[in-house]
């Protein structure tokens, strides 16, 4: 079936450093999706990319999409101590394919 | 405003003893799903449901139960609760699932279970 794979698993990273997480699809996504899950709390949505080498950007955030749709990457710059979380991308594959979460990559920042 | 709620936050139970953890939107999405979160496993789908009355097996459905009877509600019951159930469970909705529309998932804030 369907696996989404994430890494890295943690990251610690110096306040202030760069941070990129990566996902990849055992088959090609019909669109995938970030989220972010703060210590204590849900996972909460951050962002949809459906189209092959998307690219888009959030203040310090920038994702993309693969040109084959099976792979995404999460990068954020310049860290700061409000990015402390886990990290989780959710491909979808085929029309009514379910959402499959990846792992998660555990971010944590030094001040 | 808008959400998902889950009841109850906690629950500390015994091996058996039949428990139901309610879900409700308010946002009238058709799509509702349940995950489990454990270490190291990330999240992992139970069971979801389409709309009312169409539910369907996730990834991990072995030993739980769910009904939609209505829209807005989506309970995952434990008919015969055993301690490798023990989890933090979410409830999730969206507006729908097909790759062509915005199905961003909602989450409610999670259900914390243990079981003894």
């Amino acid at each position: 079936g369907q696996q989404v794979m994430q890494i890295p698993q943690y990251q610690h990273v110096q306040e202030g450093e760069d941070f990129t997480t990566y996902c990849n699809s055992s088959t090609t996504l019909s669109n995938i999706q970030w989220y972010k899950q703060r210590p204590g709390g849900h996972p909460v949505f951050l962002i949809q990319l459906v189209k092959s080498g998307e690219v888009k950007k959030q203040k310090r955030l920038t994702f993309q999409f693969g040109e084959a749709k099976k792979n995404s990457s999460l990068h954020i710059t310049a860290t700061q101590t409000t990015d402390v979380g886990t990290y989780f991308c959710a491909g979808q594959g085929g029309c009514q394919g379910n959402l499959i979460f990846g792992k998660g990559t555990k971010l944590s920042v030094k001040p | 405003e808008a959400q998902v709620t889950q009841n109850p936050r906690y629950l500390i139970t015994v091996t058996g003893k039949k428990l139901t953890v309610t879900c409700s939107q308010n946002m009238n999405h058709e799509y509702m799903s349940w995950y489990r979160q454990d270490p190291g496993l990330g999240l992992r789908q139970i069971y979801y449901s389409m709309n009312v009355e169409v539910t369907d097996k996730g990834d991990v459905p072995e030993g739980y139960k769910v009904s939609r009877k209505e829209k807005r509600n989506f309970p995952l019951i434990l008919e015969s609760p055993s301690p490798n159930q023990t989890s933090l469970y979410f409830c999730a909705s969206s507006l729908s699932r097909g790759p062509s529309s915005y199905n961003e998932q909602f989450f409610g804030p999670g259900t914390r279970l243990t079981v003894l």
